[in-house]
């Protein structure tokens, strides 16, 4: 059954810290993005993806990083940098073509004490 | 910079009354998506307007793309518990393949 992977469903960490928040897709699909969700703000672009070995920013990507060694693989760090890191994220991918629609991960529900 | 603006932020209905939610951009859309996502869950694609004044039905749900291509609404009829959830619209950034913008979205709660 094709789909997109989260992992873990929630996670905590110390501030300071950095972390890493794992996301896997079999859909074959080339394009990948990582969102960000906070309560009455929707979904904000972090950073995507459309080719291995490639990335672009988003709107909110500083104090995230990212790669793409992989066309399944689109793993985000968020590091120390990122002055308000909890959040709800949510990993998606889609076909690259216009109008193509997301397919969106259970999300990551990170929490930073 | 490209803005997708969605009203209202809330809506609480009774069980059986409609509601309708509206999605405005500042440019003009090649297409708008719509999604919905269940509480604690994650977003949904539901549909896809491309045509300037389409209109397109899903059972209760009704969906119209203005025509001028920068707003766009979702109306449900006779609002069931099972239409509870965050509805939100998206339009591609501009001269962006699959990069989608999203509106802060519309919560809708309906009391039984």
């Amino acid at each position: 059954d094709g789909g997109i992977t989260q992992s873990p469903k929630y996670l905590f960490r110390k501030e300071g810290q950095n972390v890493t928040l794992s996301c896997e897709q079999n859909l074959n699909h080339d394009a990948m993005y990582w969102y960000r969700q906070d309560p009455g703000q929707g979904l904000r672009l972090i950073y995507y993806s459309q080719i291995v070995n490639d990335f672009q920013k988003g709107d909110i990507a500083e104090g995230y990083s990212v790669s793409r060694e992989k066309k399944e693989s689109f793993p985000l760090t968020v590091t120390s940098a990122q002055k308000n890191p909890t959040a709800f994220y949510l990993c998606a991918s889609s076909i690259v073509q216009l109008n193509s629609p997301l397919h969106f991960g259970n999300g990551t529900r990170l929490t930073v004490t | 910079g490209q803005q997708v603006m969605q009203i209202p932020q809330y809506q609480h209905v009774q069980e059986g009354e409609d509601f309708t939610t509206y999605c405005n951009s500042s440019t003009t859309l090649s297409n708008i998506q719509w999604y919905k996502q269940r509480p604690g869950g994650h977003p949904v694609f539901l549909i896809q307007l491309v045509k300037s004044g389409e209109v397109k039905k899903q059972k209760r749900l009704t969906f119209q793309f203005g025509e001028a291509k920068k707003n766009s609404s979702l109306h449900i009829t006779a609002t069931q518990t099972t239409d509870v959830g965050t509805y939100f619209c998206a339009g591609p950034r501009g001269g962006s393949q699959g990069n989608l913008i999203f509106g802060k979205g519309t919560k809708l709660s309906v009391k039984p």
